[in-house]
């Protein structure tokens, strides 16, 4: 079954680092990028940024630049999505989605989303 | 502040037509294709159309989408209880060195 299941819910203080994982079955992981998108309470849709697993390579919304790190391990078909001096407002469902199209017709879209990790900043 | 402009609701009874559109700019929407996701209550976003225009393969033929320049709409037809969701619309952005942009998402009612 082609699916990305993601890790349990976590409770973070302010100031602390969250790990969000991302497992892959069903289609060969490194041949698709991972993204991560997040969703506040009651709000919508923000993106974090991408990993392409095959190479690691990555690229991270302007907003979220020197406190995410998105890794992957090839060996376990796994994305890690990890945030830094976490605060309130980082409160939310966090996302992760495959993402696919054609290259030659130039089009993209996310057709795989994991049910989500939600991640609570409290002190 | 959404990057893609959408209406905050739209609502209709069953069997009408709506559509909800959405508005970007020549760095998103007037120069990528343009998708729309559907997120039923408590569920994450699902795919409902990709490339301005194309649906997965399981979404009905209710629903449609199109784009001219840098605006985009999404039409259901025939609508069905079952269509009360929160829909968003998104695009790659070429500014800041690429980025994915999202609409605020409209949520829609069956009356």
């Amino acid at each position: 079954q082609v699916q990305l299941v993601q890790s349990g819910a976590e409770v973070k203080k302010p100031g602390a680092s969250v790990k969000v994982s991302c497992k892959a079955s069903g289609y060969t992981f490194t041949s698709y990028d991972i993204n991560w998108v997040r969703q506040a309470t009651g709000q919508g849709l923000e993106w974090m940024g991408w990993m392409n697993p095959n190479s690691g390579n990555t690229g991270y919304a302007q907003k979220f630049q020197g406190r995410v790190t998105m890794t992957r391990n090839t060996s376990i078909s796994t994305a890690y999505m990890e945030l830094s001096s976490l605060r309130s407002e980082d409160t939310a469902v966090y996302y992760c989605a495959r993402r696919t199209g054609d290259e030659g017709l130039d089009y993209w879209y996310f057709d795989l989303w994991g049910r989500g990790t939600l991640v609570t900043v409290s002190s | 502040q959404s990057v893609l402009t959408q209406p905050p609701s739209a609502s209709g009874t069953p069997g009408q037509r709506v559509t909800i559109s959405c508005s970007g700019s020549s760095s998103n929407i007037g120069s990528n294709t343009v998708n729309w996701y559907q997120q039923l209550p408590g569920t994450a976003p699902k795919l409902l159309i990709y490339s301005n225009n194309q649906r997965p393969s399981g979404v009905p033929d209710r629903f449609s989408g199109s784009k001219s320049g840098t605006s985009a709409s999404l039409a259901i037809s025939g609508l069905q209880s079952e269509d009360e969701a929160d829909y968003y619309c998104a695009a790659w952005d070429d500014s800041l060195n690429g980025r994915w942009v999202f609409g605020g998402g409209t949520k829609l009612t069956v009356l």
